[in-house]
């Protein structure tokens, strides 16, 4: 089974903080992505990567950027934290755009900025 | 850009009746796919059905079936004989097959009644 995990379940930190959160994919999938939900909204995409080194901006970026070094890894980088990024983040992984592919979701990272 | 819209922020039904959700959504692509998600209190998201857009057959699995209508654009979800596990949001996502961007609707929250 595909896991995809997010290296904190809940997180506080203070406005100004550079935050890092990162997400571990499993089985070698190319695409990765990074989300938040919040209440009436869904879940809207801040950025994906396609592969290693690579990144799109997804609809809602700023205040965002993203690492991928490794194709396992993906990171969320908050550079200065603030309130309005209160949130709850998910991380996705997807194997390439084949008919019935389906995205693996992590647990989630629920993150208050103080 | 793509939209996906789901109209109804909550929704209950009995025990054991038959619940429909609704989703539209708008593209100009014409190589994409459908899914609905489910996200259960406090639980990870799981695909429930997806739906490939150049098939014209309603995908089903087990209780749960769509209803796809590609000229308008509508894209609903069935929910046979619901049972309490059914309790859960339940997300409309839409998959771009020429770039891989999920695009997700807000969410539709189910409760279902014994």
């Amino acid at each position: 089974d595909v896991k995809v995990t997010q290296s904190s379940r809940y997180l506080v930190k203070r406005t100004g903080e550079k935050v890092f959160l990162e997400c571990v994919q499993d089985m070698d999938h190319e695409n990765m992505f990074w989300y938040r939900q919040d209440p009436g909204l869904g879940l809207r995409l801040i950025y994906f990567s396609y592969d290693v080194k690579m990144k799109e901006k997804g609809d809602i970026p700023e205040g965002y950027s993203v690492s991928r070094e490794k194709k396992e890894r993906f990171s969320l980088i908050l550079e200065s934290a603030s309130t309005n990024q209160t949130s709850m983040y998910l991380c996705a992984s997807l194997l390439g755009l084949a008919p019935y592919n389906e995205q693996f979701f992590g647990p989630g990272t629920r993150l208050t900025v103080l | 850009a793509q939209t996906v819209t789901q109209s109804q922020p909550e929704m209950s039904v009995q025990e054991a009746e038959t619940v429909t959700l609704s989703c539209t959504y708008d593209t100009s692509e014409s190589n994409y796919y459908l899914f609905w998600y489910k996200q259960p209190p406090s639980r990870q998201m799981i695909l429930v059905i997806r739906q490939e857009a150049y098939k014209q057959q309603n995908a089903t699995e087990n209780r749960f079936s769509v209803n796809f209508q590609k000229a308008a654009k509508s894209f609903s979800l069935k929910i046979s004989d619901s049972q309490l596990g059914d309790t859960a949001m339940y997300f409309c996502a839409y998959l771009s097959g020429n770039t891989g961007k999920l695009i997700f609707g807000q969410g539709t929250t189910l409760q279902v009644k014994p």
